[in-house]
């Protein structure tokens, strides 16, 4: 059972316009949330994170959303530049994240076009 | 560069036989953690250490097993593979702050 989900395996966006990448979740003992961007050859670097007292967090070109009632997430990146591409994963832990405690999404593409 | 180091990059065995990947944390990380990453799957956690102790336990096959040494470098190794134990493995190393930082990853192909 996939607690986490990514359903978007991939997604192209063009340079200078919004990056939109999903996440859902199911397991509402959840409360603190992590995008993590992983470029090929090399293992996954963390990119932002919210705590479930917030809605939103910022950071730079990345904000990251929080519905807690729909158990839906998003990554905004704006605006987009082809450094970006990459493959983004969602994860999701029951308390600040450690990483024995994460449960990861399988992760979307993003390839940013010129 | 994370500062976390694994060895080797890519490893190609066969079915049966027993491997070791080796991981070298973050100078001064105390916490060590493997991940299993199979093919269109998301990071399986796989254990934790921290300061030479296990500390957390994941979805570990019991024909795999870790440690880690008083230098704190940690081993995973994996016995008696299959063909499904081909995966990326990563080690993943954190401090206070529960953040992790992952190394490159390991390619195990088991043919």
């Amino acid at each position: 059972d996939q607690q986490v989900k990514q359903n978007s395996p991939s997604l192209s966006v063009q340079e200078g316009r919004i990056s939109i990448l999903n996440c859902d979740y199911t397991n509402s003992m959840f409360d603190y949330f992590l995008w993590y961007k992983k470029y090929p050859a090399e293992g996954p670097t963390f990119l932002i994170s919210i705590s479930s007292i917030k809605d939103k967090n910022e950071d730079g070109r990345f904000t990251v959303f929080l519905n807690k009632s729909a158990k839906h997430l998003s990554l905004h990146i704006v605006p987009s530049q082809p450094g970006d591409s990459a493959v983004y994963f969602c994860a999701a832990s029951p308390n600040t994240g450690t990483a024995s405690k994460l449960t990861f999404g399988t992760g979307t593409r993003l390839q940013v076009t010129l | 560069d994370s500062g976390v180091t694994q060895t080797p990059k890519h490893l190609i065995t066969a079915t049966g036989q027993r491997v070791t990947l080796r991981c070298s944390p973050r100078s001064g990380d105390l916490s060590v953690y493997w991940y299993q990453q199979s093919l269109d799957q998301g990071l399986q956690f796989l254990i934790q250490y921290y300061n030479g102790e296990e500390r957390a336990k994941g979805n570990i096959l019991e024909r795999f097993s870790a440690q880690q040494f008083p230098d704190l470098h940690s081993e995973l190794n994996l016995s008696s593979l299959e063909l499904g134990d081909s995966a990326l493995y990563f080690c993943a190393s954190s401090s206070i702050d529960t953040k992790a930082f992952f190394g490159q990853g390991t390619r195990l192909t088991v043919v």
